[in-house]
């Protein structure tokens, strides 16, 4: 199974700064990353599929990228909305895997 | 509306089944890979199972292979997961996801809200 390293585990930010979630996958994954954002008690979001495709209706300040098997969330400004936990996740093979979340706060 | 309703959660004792039933609505399902998620509260997202659009081909996790199925019924817009032999370890909320295979790619869009099994005698 492909694992999947999501670092950190938690984050407190400030709003207006710039936040950066990493994730590293085990072996070789081309593009097959997707991020999403998940708030208590409601259902995950997808922000970002295939590495850097932001998704319909997800604020521009959102943004995806990769280098080898390392890949990055960055939030350009934080805004308090964003407050949720963020997963990583490959659609390279399955079992799809999950990183383990990273939980925004502000 | 683009819409995914679970139903069918609930308590039921080690060694039970339950029947989880996700109706979809406002896309094209019978186009659709559709999957299974759970969060274990407190959790992080774990990938159960998936079925092909066309119910031909269906994957499941280790953990879940042999006691839980899979399957849809692409004339009522549903997909099922038939749950057996639960564990205290199956408790969690769990949620259906559509995957529409983007140009070769895929993610998890739309999403129920997710339905909550608990697994306790």
């Amino acid at each position: 199974d492909i694992q999947m390293t999501q670092s950190p585990s938690s984050l407190s930010a400030s709003v207006g700064d710039r936040v950066t979630i990493t994730c590293r996958a085990s072996q070789r994954i081309k593009n097959y990353l997707n991020w999403y954002q998940k708030k208590a008690g409601k259902a995950p979001k997808v922000l970002i599929g295939a590495v850097s495709s932001l998704q319909s209706g997800v604020p521009s300040r959102f943004s995806g990228s990769a280098s080898g098997t390392d890949f990055t969330l960055t939030i350009s400004s934080l805004q308090p909305e964003d407050v949720a936990t963020y997963y990583c996740q490959q659609s390279y093979s399955t079992p799809y895997t999950f990183g383990q979340g990273t939980k925004l706060e502000i | 509306e683009v819409q995914l309703v679970e139903s069918g959660g609930g308590l039921v004792q080690p060694g039970g089944s339950l029947r989880l039933s996700c109706a979809a609505s406002g896309f094209t399902f019978s186009r659709y890979w559709m999957h299974w998620v759970r969060q274990v509260p407190g959790k992080g997202l774990e990938w159960v199972s998936r079925i092909k659009s066309d119910g031909s081909s269906t994957t499941y996790a280790d953990s879940v292979k042999g006691r839980f199925t899979i399957s849809r019924d692409n004339a009522k817009n549903t997909v099922y997961l038939q749950i057996n032999s639960l564990r205290g370890e199956d408790t969690a909320v769990y949620y259906c996801a559509g995957d529409g295979d983007y140009g070769g790619y895929s993610w998890f869009d739309p999403w129920g809200q997710g339905t909550l099994v608990t697994v306790s005698s």
